[in-house]
């Protein structure tokens, strides 16, 4: 089945600071999702990409779907507090597989 | 608040016991999907369902069933429950059309199942 492969696993940051991070996949994906979750709720969708090489922007956060088909990031500028947080990369493959795999997390913390 | 609605919240049970989880999609939505996510783990899919139809398995165990109402509600049913299987559980929905499943889930808060 479908891997994702998402880095880092966890951030540790100061207020103010850029943050990437990124997911690859062993298959081709025709969708790349990234969702936020916040502790004790559900994921919440941040930006959705359908075509390779999209890159689509959502206030300071800025995804884009690989060129390959295989990848994705997530830029995220100018981290404030409540950008802490797991961000979780998702992906569908074509032709019909309607399940959508989740990456593994970014756990995004901000130090004082 | 995505407009998917699941409960209980918090479900605490004991070994060898059966629990109903249920969900309500956003209202529109067609498909539903159930998801497990364990301590500091990823979303694993379970299944999925389509105005009332399954669509797809996951790794979703045999003493797991869902179904899904023709008021397009879902109930995800958990049987001989062990250790295990404690967990959060989501719920998503999304406006997918048959002719094309590739619209963003949109999930719910979940429900924490605790198996003692």
């Amino acid at each position: 089945g479908q891997q994702l492969n998402q880095s880092p696993q966890s951030m540790f940051i100061q207020e103010g600071e850029d943050v990437s991070m990124n997911c690859t996949s062993s298959s081709i994906f025709n969708t790349w999702l990234w969702y936020k979750q916040d502790p004790g709720e559900g994921p919440v969708l941040l930006i959705a990409l359908y075509k390779a090489g999209e890159l689509t922007s959502n206030g300071r956060l800025t995804a884009q779907f690989g060129i390959t088909r295989k990848d994705s990031f997530l830029n995220i500028s100018a981290s404030i507090p409540s950008d802490v947080g797991i961000y979780f990369c998702a992906g569908r493959v074509p032709f019909g597989n309607e399940k959508l795999t989740f990456g593994t997390g970014t756990r995004l913390t901000i130090i004082p | 608040d995505s407009g998917v609605t699941q409960t209980p919240k918090h479900l605490i049970t004991a070994t060898g016991q059966r629990v109903t989880l249920r969900c309500s999609p956003r209202s529109g939505d067609l498909s539903v999907y159930w998801y497990q996510q364990s301590l500091d783990q990823g979303l694993q899919f379970l299944i999925h369902y389509y105005n009332g139809e399954e669509r797809a398995k996951g790794n979703i165990l045999e003493r797991f069933s869902a179904q899904q109402f023709p008021d397009l509600h879902s109930e995800l049913n958990l049987s001989s429950l062990e250790l295990g299987d404690s967990a959060l559980y989501f719920c998503a929905s999304s406006a997918d059309r048959a002719s094309s499943y590739n619209s963003p889930l949109h999930f719910g808060n979940g429900t924490r199942l605790t198996v003692t």
